[in-house]
């Protein structure tokens, strides 16, 4: 049963880039959320997608926007790259809405230069 | 604004020693309570969890996490460490009533332990 899959593994990009990140959730899973963990933090939460729709949103600008497939696997865009946004990006996956743990693929490193 | 500490950046116990890794969360109403462990290079992986009931959980690898919600804490325990239990532990809440299941992290907590 394969879990969380993402990719790239790793990405480097430059200033003013845009970027896509991609990720299949755990075999049964409908809802895909995405975090950011710069390093020594803690993971912080992007966007949730549950039925195609984004149900759920942080703190983050626009200039982070996803889109989940009829197949429940999941994109992160990130427009306009900042130096800043170098960490982690972590997807984890769950089914609906209920308290079953998420599970989390190995993530994205993304290095901004 | 809701948050999660956890007080130490890193904690250090002998091999066969009991640990403790503290977690306390200033969250509006009871929150879920979860404890993930990260590996190098590595996604998290889901431990135990609090919904309901008995304030002490039981999870996974022989871990467990007392809840006092007086305190409002969620303190991860081990009776027993093992060399291989040293990773990068977080703490995790996500408040009820929301429209998702968003999990607000706490920074972390490095275990190192050691033979």
């Amino acid at each position: 049963d394969a879990g969380v899959t993402q990719s790239p593994t790793h990405l480097i990009k430059t200033r003013g880039q845009q970027v896509t990140l991609r990720c299949s959730p755990k075999s049964g899973h409908d809802t895909v959320s995405w975090y950011q963990q710069a390093l020594g933090q803690g993971p912080q939460f992007i966007f949730q997608y549950y039925e195609e729709e984004e149900r759920q949103r942080g703190n983050f600008p626009d200039r982070f926007s996803g889109h989940q497939f009829p197949n429940y696997s999941s994109e992160l865009n990130v427009n306009a790259l900042l130096l800043g946004d170098s960490a982690l990006y972590l997807c984890a996956s769950s089914f609906g809405t209920g308290v079953q743990p998420q599970h989390f693929g190995d993530g994205t490193r993304l290095s901004i230069l | 604004a809701q948050s999660v500490a956890q007080p130490e950046d890193q904690v250090n116990v002998a091999e066969g020693n009991p640990l403790t890794v503290k977690c306390t969360y200033s969250v509006s109403g009871n929150p879920y309570l979860f404890w993930y462990v990260q590996y190098p290079n590595r996604g998290l992986q889901f431990l135990l969890k609090y919904i309901t009931g008995d304030n002490l959980v039981k999870g996974s690898y022989g871990f467990e996490a007392e809840f006092n919600k007086s305190q409002t804490s969620f303190h991860l325990k081990k009776p027993s460490a093992l060399v291989s239990d040293s990773a990068l532990y977080f703490c995790a809440v996500r408040p009820r009533g929301q429209a998702g299941t968003a999990l607000i992290f706490g920074k972390g907590t490095t275990l190192s332990v050691s033979s």
